[in-house]
This record gives structure tokens, sequence and C-alpha cells, in this order.
């Protein structure tokens, strides 16, 4: 079955804590992505990946890291969490191309105290 | 640059009554047009997309969408709602020649009332 997974779904940490999502897709898509929802913003992209190694910022990309050291996971990387990344966090993929839809994920919720 | 409105952030409606959910889009180039509904709990899935052609797109579930250039909006309807379609639902664009980036709306939340 084709499929974005998330791991963890559900996360509640304190503020400094390290933390990794994972995000992996076996659909063999090259572009990657991770978004944040919070109500009345709707979906604001973090970071995107066009291909293995390649990387950029989305629109809120500050607190965040993420890699693609292979074609099929994008973790993404909380160095030191803060409140204000208490959020619902989304990982999407894409085959090539602008027209393709996006799959997601189930989606993490963090709480970070 | 793009951008994306969602005017109505909540659309209350009865079970079998009509219902349009507004999408209006600014963007200085063409664009790729999408709506995705995101059930509770779950992920987002894409419903329709407008790439080109016809202006009149139809979707899953009974759900369809006319692209009109000119109002450069993108609205999506139903002729009768369901229970089941209480939901919310996101309204995105892209650039068919820049990046893969999508911008999505502010979302608007369906729901459906007995």
């Amino acid at each position: 079955e084709a499929q974005v997974t998330q791991n963890p779904r559900y996360l509640i940490t304190v503020t400094g804590k390290k933390l990794t999502v994972t995000c992996s897709q076996n659909m063999n898509h090259e572009y990657m992505s991770w978004y944040r929802q919070d109500p009345g913003l709707g979906l604001r992209q973090i970071y995107y990946s066009m291909n293995v190694e390649v990387t950029d910022k989305g629109d809120v990309p500050e607190g965040y890291k993420v890699s693609r050291k292979e074609k099929r996971n994008f973790p993404l990387i909380l160095e030191s969490p803060s409140p204000n990344q208490t959020s619902l966090y989304f990982c999407a993929s894409q085959d090539r191309g602008a027209g393709y839809e996006q799959y997601f994920g189930p989606g993490t919720r963090l709480t970070v105290t | 640059a793009q951008s994306v409105t969602q005017l109505d952030s909540q659309v209350p409606v009865f079970e079998e009554a009509p219902v349009e959910l507004r999408c209006n889009y600014s963007s200085s180039v063409s664009v790729y047009l999408f709506w995705y509904v995101q059930y509770p709990n779950q992920g987002l899935q894409l419903l329709l997309k407008y790439l080109s052609g016809s202006t009149l797109v139809k979707g899953i579930n009974g759900f369809e969408a006319e692209f009109n250039k000119s109002q450069t909006s993108f609205h999506l309807r139903k002729p009768s709602v369901h229970i089941s379609d209480t939901a919310e639902y996101f309204c995105a664009v892209s650039n068919p020649s820049g990046t893969y980036k999508y911008i999505f709306g502010t979302g608007t939340r369906l729901k459906v009332l007995a």
C-alpha cells in the first residue's frame, strides 16, 4: 500500500530536549515536505526537499532542521524545542512535477511544555 | 508571490443542502489549483485539482469546483451534503513552472447538521 508514515504520532516533551520526528514514504517520490498546522493559520511549510541531499527552507523554518540522506526518509529535527513549536506536524511526498498531488502522513501532535 | 484566501473559517449546513466553499488566489503567473480534505484526526487527501482545460473539475465524493480566471477563484461545491462530509477543507496553489512548493489557505471547517 502506498503510504507516508510518521513516528511518533503523539509526543509530549519539555523545553530544550532534542527530538526527531521520522517520516518515510514507499512511493519512490523525489519531493518531500514538512508542514505545521495551527488553528486559524492552516498549513505552513517548514522545509522541503527536491531530492536526496537537496533541501530548502519553507515559510517557517526557524527552530527546525531536516536531512535527506535517503530518498524514502525525511526526518524533522527540533534541536531545542520551545512551547511555540507545539503544533500538529505533517509530512508529505509528491511525485515529480508541480501538478501532482501531495500524499500526507497521518500527522504528529507535538506538545512542548 | 502567490497567496490563497479562504474567507469562511466555518460553514454550517444542514444535511442534503447544497454547499459552496470559497477560495480566491493571488498570483502573477499561471497556477495549478487543488482542494484537499482533512477528516478528523487524519492527514489531508486530495479532493480534486485543476491543471488546465475544462474549468469545471469533478472530484471524489460528489464534489466539484470551477476555475474562474477573471475572478481568480476556485470555489468548491456539492449539491447535497452528507453528515460524513463534516471535515476541514483546504484550497492550495502551486506554480507550474517553479518549484513544487504548495501554498495552502487557512482552511474552512464544514459542519453538516442533521
